[in-house]
């Protein structure tokens, strides 16, 4: 079957810095991506990754692992509006697969 | 640039009434095209994908069933809804077989009564 596993939850304070963890069993791969969700809204793209190693874009960065099946969504000097839900995503041949979600609160 | 429009935002229907949602993209050519329904507090549950019109597979076997019948335009329908279909609707498009973003609609959230 396929599954993406993440932490449920994760609380930190305003300038800290969290790690959501990602592992991910799927029958393909083309590459894993993180999206940010606010309540009531829609998920929004975060940043991929195709090959091992990091991608860095601003405060946030993701790291991949193919031979471990694993990535993480680093997020550097927290912001309270970064209190959101956080979705690891594979895609899967033509399926894009998302994960149970990491709901991250943050606190002043 | 490209767009994608989901309407109703909001939606409360009795049950074993009839459903249809829509969802249309602009400014792209043979997306894939997505239908997740995220119920309060949890992921999202891929239903239906299409890689090309009159192309849909199914993910989750149930009441719902959608239609591609042109290359932006996917609905999501239902002949008799049940309360078990509450929930937050959304639509999605990528590149296809290239995704390194993926393209969210506003979403529909329904509330089957």
């Amino acid at each position: 079957g396929q599954s993406l596993e993440q932490p449920s939850e994760v609380t930190a304070v305003e300038g800290a810095i969290v790690q959501i963890n990602c592992t991910y069993q799927t029958s393909g791969f083309y590459g894993l991506s993180w999206y940010q969700q606010h309540d009531g809204g829609a998920p929004t793209f975060l940043s991929y990754n195709a090959l091992d190693g990091l991608e860095e874009t601003g405060r946030f960065s993701s790291f991949l692992s193919r031979s471990d099946s694993y990535g993480y969504l680093l997020l550097q000097e927290l912001q309270m509006k970064d209190s959101a839900s956080y979705f690891c995503a594979v895609m899967d041949t033509d399926k894009l697969i998302f994960g149970t979600g990491t709901r991250l609160q943050v606190f002043p | 640039s490209q767009t994608i429009h989901q309407w109703p935002a909001t939606l409360v229907q009795p049950v074993g009434s009839p459903l249809s949602l829509e969802c249309t993209v602009e400014g792209t050519s043979n997306p894939n095209l997505y239908w997740y329904r995220q119920a309060a507090g949890r992921g999202l549950q891929l239903l239906f994908y299409s890689i090309g019109i009159d192309q849909i597979s199914s993910e989750v076997p149930q009441n719902l069933s959608a239609s591609r019948p042109q290359d932006r335009q996917f609905i999501l329908s239902s002949k008799k809804l049940l309360l078990s279909d509450s929930g937050f609707y959304l639509c999605a498009w990528s590149v296809l077989r290239r995704v390194t973003e993926a393209f969210f609609g506003q979403g529909t959230r329904l509330t089957v009564v």
